[in-house]
């Protein structure tokens, strides 16, 4: 059974300070990791989608990179905004055709 | 572009009522999927369509059935519904399985 987990659970940092979200996963047969936004009352938002065969993907301020050998991806957000509080949600694409969610980290950045 | 649509927005049911949360998807694709969400909790998959005419359980399926009426249309029904099915409920598509999915803004459901 796939797990995923994130850590923290909440995150509250200053106006300009880049954010490091983490996400780890049990099952190494990975198809691909994909990162969600979810803002207050709202359904998800894809951000990025990294294959089991990337290393990384890029969007903007945003940066995820996978690391199958350690089960781990991090999410990247450069010098943050409070437009960017959010909650933030990983799932794994494994052999078949589900997705397994991490419960999310909640940000809250300051003005 | 609407993108992916579910109606009820917010549902207050009583213990044993039904009902049948709609999704809509306008993007021609051949996956849809139904998922809750509580609280502190990830979002687990009830059930899930490949294509039109095709369903399979997800992780959390007893209690709903599904039904893939069309390309467009994938419903979710609860026959008797149960205060442990207060939750969340979103819809999502995908152009297959495990490529992006895109998700509804969700039904808020409350059982009383």
């Amino acid at each position: 059974k796939q797990e995923v987990t994130q850590i923290p659970a909440a995150l509250s940092v200053p106006e300009g300070e880049n954010l490091v979200l983490n996400c780890s996963f049990t099952d190494s047969a990975i198809y691909n990791l994909q990162w969600f936004r979810q803002d207050p009352g709202k359904g998800l938002t894809s951000l990025l989608l990294i294959q089991s065969s990337q290393r990384e993907q890029t969007s903007g301020r945003l940066n995820a990179s996978l690391d199958k050998s350690s089960g781990r991806s991090t999410l990247y957000i450069a010098a943050s905004q409070p437009g960017d509080s959010a909650t933030y949600l990983c799932a794994q694409a494994g052999n078949d055709y589900k997705l397994s969610f991490g419960a999310g980290t909640t940000v809250t950045v300051r003005a | 572009n609407a993108g992916v649509t579910q109606t009820p927005k917010f549902q207050v049911l009583k213990t044993g009522q039904s009902m049948t949360l709609q999704c809509a998807q306008d993007m021609n694709h051949n996956s849809m999927y139904w998922y809750r969400q509580d609280p502190g909790m990830g979002l687990r998959l009830i059930y899930y369509s490949a294509s039109e005419g095709t369903t399979d359980k997800g992780e959390v399926p007893n209690g709903y059935n599904v039904s893939r009426l069309n390309k467009r249309e994938f419903s979710l029904r609860l026959e008797s519904a149960a205060p442990s099915q207060t939750s969340v409920y979103f819809c999502a598509s995908s152009g297959t399985d495990r490529s992006t999915q895109y998700f509804g803004p969700g039904t808020r459901l409350t059982v009383l």
